[in-house]
């Protein structure tokens, strides 16, 4: 079946402009994670969600990035008033659940890559 | 603090050669580990995924130990090939979540 999509697949913004990037998980899959991969930080966390819980928002950098998931299913991370050291991939995940004593492979998608000039 | 490291950054070894690349991390809370892969330009693969009840997994050339009293985890592929190059990333999993804690990774090239 399909993996985990992301668009767009290259973003180029003004400092100081809205983003928002999409992500589609897997169908079926409960969980939806979100990631940042930079040159200085590596992969770190942003946020995850797991069905109708409130998302984990503990790795969000500040309140300008935002993130929303309808349905379920698509999830839009939104970064407002972008900054140059918001330049990164962006990395979706999805996994079949986030709770338990198992854990579920997480299935990455391509990643967004994000310039803010 | 990082919480999950790889040692070393790099590594070099002609086709054919095993590899051995080391994972430690330091948080306690960590009982799950998963290993991924990430060709220049791409997303991450899954490689193997390790239980906190499991002690290794294995697919085929690829075998992942967890030793989570000493906080390390080792990925061993055997004979290697130049397709093998690329970014080995390991992600510790704690009990809250299940969100990845990543190390650094390590780069590794095949040389033919």
């Amino acid at each position: 079946g399909a993996g985990v999509s992301q668009s767009p697949s290259n973003k180029v913004t003004e400092k100081g402009k809205d983003v928002e990037l999409r992500c589609d998980p897997i169908s079926g899959h409960t969980a939806l994670y979100w990631y940042r991969q930079s040159l200085g930080q590596g992969l770190e966390f942003l946020i995850y969600f797991q069905g109708n819980s409130a998302p984990d928002k503990s790795g969000l950098p500040s309140d300008r990035f935002s993130a929303e998931r309808t349905g379920g299913s698509v999830s839009t991370l939104t970064i407002q008033r972008t900054q140059q050291e918001d330049s990164a991939v962006y990395l979706c995940a999805s996994s079949l659940r986030a709770s338990g004593a198992l854990t579920d492979t997480q299935y990455f998608g391509p990643g967004t890559r994000l310039t803010v000039l | 603090k990082q919480e999950v490291t790889q040692i070393p950054a790099a590594l070099s070894v002609p086709e054919g050669e095993n590899l051995v690349l080391n994972c430690s991390f330091t948080d306690s809370a960590i009982y799950n580990l998963q290993w991924f892969r990430q060709d220049p330009g791409k997303g991450l693969t899954s490689l193997l995924l390790i239980q906190s009840s499991q002690r290794e997994q294995t697919s085929g050339r690829l075998n992942a130990s967890l030793d989570k009293s000493s906080g390390r985890s080792t990925l061993y592929i055997a004979a290697s090939q130049p397709g093998d190059s690329a970014t080995y990333l390991c992600a510790g999993i704690k009990a809250a979540g299940n969100k990845l804690t990543f190390g650094g990774g390590t780069r590794v090239l095949v040389k033919p």
